[in-house]
């Protein structure tokens, strides 16, 4: 089946540091992929959708400038929280889909940021 | 109102019996909808999806679509420990689209 792997898995900094969030199609190409954060004991909320060589859309009161998404492969995506804060410890994931004719989408295994 | 709506739980069942899941929808655009079962600290993992009115089966799990009502459903049929988890209920428009998750419902198994 379709992997797609995160990278790094856990991930601690202090706060104003910038830190960047991998997401790779390992065994197909992505043509969509997706940008979900997960607070505690809540669902996952959608920051963002990213098509490869264009610019990210990103959802309402998701600030681009913070969390910049770069899709610049059809096999990679990367997020960057720039000068993260605590309020931005979350578990972050992404998705991928193949651009087929099904509406699934496959999901990378995570990413927790802790920010100190 | 949101989206996605499910009942947050915990529902809690004794093994080997039946888990009995629901999500109600308000986009009528909604095309697929998606069950996911998500452990704490875990990334989902798709348990199945459905697209058409009526029943779908896969092993122990049963997905019901009922696009006139906007409900959808998942039956869990012989519930095991290893069933307690999160479970979300997803709708797409169109591939290639956003998922819309639900809140979840939590489920715990009782030996």
């Amino acid at each position: 089946g379709a992997v797609v792997s995160q990278h790094p898995s856990r991930v601690i900094c202090k706060s104003g540091t910038s830190v960047k969030i991998e997401c790779r199609s390992l065994d197909f190409q992505a043509t969509t992929m997706f940008w979900y954060r997960q607070f505690p004991k809540q669902s996952l909320m959608l920051m963002a959708t990213s098509n490869e060589g264009s610019k990210a859309t990103y959802e309402q009161g998701v600030e681009k400038d913070k969390f910049l998404i770069n899709h610049a492969s059809l096999t990679l995506s990367t997020l960057t929280v720039t000068s993260a804060h605590p309020e931005d410890s979350s578990f972050y994931i992404c998705s991928a889909w193949d651009g087929g004719y099904t509406n699934e989408q496959f999901f990378g295994p995570g990413t927790r940021l802790t920010v100190l | 109102q949101k989206e996605v709506e499910q009942n947050s739980g915990p529902l809690s069942v004794p093994e080997g019996a039946i888990a009995s899941l629901n999500c109600t929808y308000s986009d009528r655009g909604s095309q697929s909808f998606f069950w996911y079962r998500q452990y704490s600290g875990k990334s989902p993992e798709l348990i199945m999806f459905i697209y058409s009115n009526g029943d779908k089966e896969d092993g122990r799990f049963t997905a019901q679509l009922n696009k006139a009502s906007q409900y959808v459903s998942l039956l869990i049929r012989d519930s095991q420990p290893s069933d307690s988890a999160t479970y979300l209920c997803a709708a797409i428009k169109a591939a290639g689209n956003k998922l819309t998750f639900g809140g979840g419902t939590r489920v715990l198994v009782k030996p």
